[in-house]
């Protein structure tokens, strides 16, 4: 299957502080990833969709100002937590779709963000 | 709204086993749909999609899809410790979006 990387896998920052988060295809083009949250226990949560070359779309209840998402090229989208709080703390996970077949996407790894 | 529902679980399957986990979802004009593997702590992982009325075989995994019951549904056989992980099932409604909706997922314990 296709690959997909994230970066870093852990962050540890503190309040009031951004942390970027970046979400790397390695073997082919995504034009449209996504940024989903995952607190302990729950199910996967969608935040936003990040589309190559354009704005990204952000589910009903995600701040677009607070979760900002770039998706510069075909290969690379970011979210970048700003002014995190310890609310925010949670498991980030990017994914992109692959865009020659129907529509599956690939996860990455995920990266765990604590703010104290 | 539209909606994806899965049993919680926990299923509980000695090893050897089958292990049938299933899934509902809300709208009839649903396009494809996909099984992840969740383990404890770990992003998800495709294990297969199907998106065509049957079954879809792919080593000891079986995908089954029923659009008329908007139902499809994951056979594991020969289940191993090994499979002990959550399965999500995820649904893509169609349209330009590209989304996928995810149930809760189903908790699954292989018990040697």
């Amino acid at each position: 299957g296709a690959v997909v990387s994230q970066h870093p896998s852990w962050v540890i920052c503190k309040s009031g502080t951004s942390v970027k988060i970046e979400c790397r295809s390695l073997d082919f083009q995504a034009t449209t990833m996504f940024w989903y949250r995952q607190f302990p226990k729950q199910s996967l949560m969608l935040m936003a969709t990040s589309n190559e070359g354009s704005k990204a779309t952000y589910e009903q209840g995600v701040e677009k100002d607070k979760f900002l998402i770039n998706h510069a090229s075909l290969t690379l989208s970011t979210l970048t937590v700003t002014s995190a709080h310890p609310e925010d703390s949670s498991f980030y996970i990017c994914s992109a779709r692959v865009a020659s077949g129907y529509n599956e996407q690939f996860f990455g790894p995920g990266t765990r963000l604590t703010v104290l | 709204q539209k909606e994806v529902e899965q049993n919680s679980g926990p299923l509980s399957v000695p090893e050897g086993a089958i292990a049938s986990l299933n899934c509902t979802y809300s709208d009839r004009g649903s396009q494809s749909f996909f099984w992840y593997r969740q383990y404890s702590g770990k992003s998800p992982e495709l294990i297969m999609f199907i998106y065509s009325n049957g079954d879809k075989e792919d080593g000891r995994f079986t995908a089954q899809l029923n659009k008329a019951s908007q139902y499809v549904s994951l056979l594991i056989r020969d289940s191993q410790p090994s499979d002990s992980a959550t399965y999500l099932c995820a649904v893509n409604w169609g349209g330009s979006n590209y989304k996928l909706t995810f149930g809760k997922g189903t908790l699954l314990t292989v018990n040697p």
